[in-house]
């Protein structure tokens, strides 16, 4: 197994660029695709990247992914940044073994 | 549309069982695995469990391994989790999740509500 690790928090403009990164401790990250999912307060989790880097339909395109083998790490950049962006951001992957790993999640505030 | 609600979330104390459901709609229910994923109070998210479309896979996470079982039923466009010797660290709201595909839970794309699970005595 392996262990994710995001940011707890990040904080940016309206109108910036954020990056919330998520850093795998062993194995590589390219070798199992990274999604990230987006949960406002007291709402369910939604898909915004999935496969590293590709958006589901109705996603705007402020929002990429990214994946970095030399920091082994993943990243979600979000651009043009609104305040309905603010939410927890949680980045996932998978082991061999088919266990689905979580990040701890990233609190993005937009002030 | 893709619908999934869950339910059977109840306060239980601790050494207890819960049977959690979740009705699928909108979808054809037997292409797709699906996942249980959980969120305790303020904390992220946890996978639980996942299923195959024809439950030929079941893989669990270390945390619930041999208290919990994952099951469907595609007849009834269901799915199930059967929670044994709860503890106070399983309270949580559960979601059930769908996987995109139907031999691999590797992701979710779509997610229910939630049902609220309080193990405390």
């Amino acid at each position: 197994n392996f262990m994710l690790t995001q940011p707890r928090s990040v904080s940016e403009s309206p109108g910036k660029t954020v990056t919330i990164s998520c850093t795998r401790n062993n194995g590589n990250i390219a070798l199992n695709y990274v999604q990230w999912y987006q949960q406002r307060p007291g709402s369910a989790p939604t898909t915004v990247i999935y496969d590293d880097n590709q958006r589901p339909s109705g996603v705007p395109d402020r929002f990429s992914g990214s994946i970095d083998s030399s920091s082994n790490s993943a990243s979600l950049t979000i651009s043009g940044l609104k305040t309905e962006d603010e939410a927890d951001y949680y980045c996932q992957s998978y082991d061999t073994s088919n266990e689905v790993i979580f990040g701890g999640g990233t609190k993005l505030t937009v002030l | 549309e893709v619908q999934l609600v869950e339910s059977g979330g109840n306060l239980v104390q601790p050494g207890r069982s819960l049977r959690l459901s979740c009705a699928a709609s909108g979808f054809t229910f037997n292409d797709y695995a699906m996942h249980w994923v959980r969120q305790a109070p303020g904390k992220g998210l946890e996978w639980v469990s996942g299923i195959t479309w024809n439950s030929g896979r079941i893989d669990y996470a270390d945390s619930v391994k041999g208290r919990f079982t994952i099951s469907r039923d595609n007849a009834k466009n269901s799915l199930y989790l059967q929670m044994n010797s709860l503890r106070a660290e399983d309270t949580a709201l559960y979601y059930c999740a769908r996987a995109p595909h139907s031999s691999v839970y590797h992701r979710a794309d779509y997610w229910g509500q939630g049902t609220l699970v309080t193990v405390s005595s």
